[in-house]
């Protein structure tokens, strides 16, 4: 079974700062998803990460397989971006289903 | 046009009650799942079906029943209804039932269990 541990829990921060959120898993996989889920609660996929990096807008992904380790970039941030940021990863063994962590609450005041 | 939709959006019934979600997906993918996001917002999945065919079915006691008349189609029927039943029901899509592929997930159904 695959654990999936997100830090941090919950992330304040100014306007314009730069945000990291990590992620970590303890067995091997075949893809690492970020997910956002708005304070409406409607849920979006942002990234899926197999390997490398993947950039959308000011958001950045990487993920480095030897480490089981993922993490998450907001560049300038901006109020709107305050929401709950959720990793979940697809287990090498079992390429149907998805573990989710427990979710990264930011705040981003202005 | 909503590429996820599910019915309804809030659902409010009392304890032994038998309730049914609709979810459907005009994306033309080929895996549907049903997703649970309790109090403390942990998503955990419950079912998925690939082409009309059941290929997950996690620890979910057998009061929940899924069904898929169709691919563009999944819906989630619940007999006996329970208190700890309450929670936000998610519909997701995706392309494959690969891990690979992105999901896309409906605006969710509240059930509150009274």
């Amino acid at each position: 079974k695959n654990e999936v541990e997100q830090s941090p829990q919950n992330l304040t921060a100014q306007e314009g700062e730069f945000i990291t959120i990590n992620c970590s898993y303890s067995v091997g996989i075949s893809a690492l998803h970020w997910l956002q889920q708005h304070p409406g609660g409607g849920i979006v996929s942002l990234f899926m990460l197999s390997s490398g990096k993947k950039k959308h807008g000011r958001l950045i992904a990487t993920i480095n397989i030897q480490e089981k380790h993922s993490s998450l970039h907001i560049t300038a941030s901006h109020p709107r971006d305050s929401a709950v940021y959720i990793c979940a990863v697809g287990g090498e063994g079992s390429n149907y289903k998805l573990t989710f962590g427990k979710g990264t609450l930011l705040t981003v005041n202005p | 046009d909503t590429a996820v939709s599910q019915t309804p959006k809030y659902l409010v019934t009392q304890m032994g009650n038998d309730k049914s979600i609709k979810c459907e997906q005009n994306l033309g993918h080929d895996t549907m799942y049903w997703y649970k996001q309790d109090s403390k917002k942990f998503l955990k999945i419950m079912f998925s079906y690939n082409n009309k065919e059941l290929i997950i079915n996690e620890t979910v006691p057998n009061r929940f029943s899924p069904k898929s008349p169709d691919k563009a189609h999944l819906n989630l029927h619940i007999n006996s209804l329970e208190l700890g039943d309450s929670a936000v029901y998610f519909c997701a899509s995706s392309r494959s039932s690969q891990v690979l592929y992105e999901q896309y997930f409906g605006p969710g159904t509240r059930l509150t269990v009274t």
